[in-house]
C-alpha cells in the first residue's frame, strides 16, 4: 500500500463493550507507534513496537488498554470495557528505523456512547 | 520526563506577512527535534527535522538549545499554510518515543 492504513475509520460502540482498531503499517517498516488525541488536545503517546516487541507501553492510560504486532506488520489496539473518556481518534504511525519520520495513518474515530 | 510545550493554540496572520509559531521543551540531553502539520482533511505529515537543516515550503526552525526552543518561522505566509502544527521531541533514551505539542492552528487570511 501507499501509506499507514486504519481500520475502522469511525467507530461507535456503546459503554461497556470492547473495541479492536487495527494498523497496517508501511511495508519494511520496523517501527510502529499508537497515539490518542481527545478533542481540541495534543497528541499522546500509548505504546511503541520495534518489531514484534513493545520496549514502551508507559503510556497505555489502565489494563484496559493492550495491543499487539504480529509478523513485524499488522498491528491491533484494543480497548475492553470501554469508557466515554476513551472517545478520540486512535493514531498509528510507523517508521522505516526507531529513528527515522513518522508516517500517520488516518485515524480510527472512536466514539464511546 | 521530556515534555513539548506550544503556547499558542491558534496564530491567525494575514497572507503576505510573517509568521512565527513557537515551541518548547524540556529535556536536559540532546534532543532530536521535528515540526509535523496536518492540512486539512489530510493525515499528519512530517514538515522538516532539526538535523537536515533545510527549509520546507518556505519554513525554517532553529534549535535554540540555550533557551530549549525550536520555533518555525516563515517570512511570508500565504493561505495554503493554513494548518494544523505540531513540534515534536525525540529522545533516543527514551526508546525513540516522539512526544508532541499540543499542537498551534494557524489561520492565514486573505
Amino acid at each position: 500500500g501507499a501509506g499507514v492504513s486504519q481500520s475502522p475509520s469511525n467507530k461507535v460502540t456503546e459503554k461497556g463493550k470492547d473495541v479492536e482498531l487495527r494498523c497496517d503499517p508501511i511495508s519494511g517498516h520496523t517501527a510502529l507507534y499508537w497515539y490518542r488525541q481527545r478533542l481540541g488536545q495534543g497528541l499522546e503517546f500509548l505504546i511503541y513496537f520495534q518489531g514484534n516487541s513493545a520496549p514502551d507501553k508507559s503510556g497505555l492510560p489502565s489494563d484496559r488498554f493492550s495491543a499487539e504486532r504480529t509478523g513485524e506488520s499488522v498491528s491491533t489496539l484494543t480497548i475492553q470495557r470501554t469508557q466515554q473518556e476513551d472517545s478520540a481518534v486512535y493514531l498509528c504511525a510507523s517508521s522505516l528505523a526507531s529513528n527515522s519520520p513518522l508516517h500517520f495513518g488516518n485515524g480510527t474515530r472512536l466514539t464511546v456512547t | 520526563a521530556q515534555r513539548v510545550t506550544q503556547p499558542e493554540k491558534l496564530l491567525s496572520v494575514f497572507k503576505g506577512a510573517p509568521v512565527e509559531l513557537k515551541c518548547n521543551y524540556s529535556y536536559s540531553g540532546s534532543p532530536e527535534l521535528f515540526w509535523y502539520v496536518q492540512y486539512s482533511r489530510q493525515r499528519l505529515q512530517l514538515l522538516l527535522r532539526h538535523i537536515s537543516r533545510e527549509s520546507i515550503k518556505g519554513f525554517t526552525a532553529d534549535l535554540n538549545k540555550g533557551e530549549t526552543s525550536f520555533h518555525l518561522k516563515k517570512p511570508f505566509a500565504q493561505e495554503e499554510d493554513s494548518a494544523m502544527y505540531y513540534c515534536a521531541l525525540m529522545v533516543k533514551a527514551a526508546g525513540n518515543k516522539l512526544t508532541f505539542g499540543g499542537g498551534t492552528r494557524v489561520l492565514v487570511k486573505p
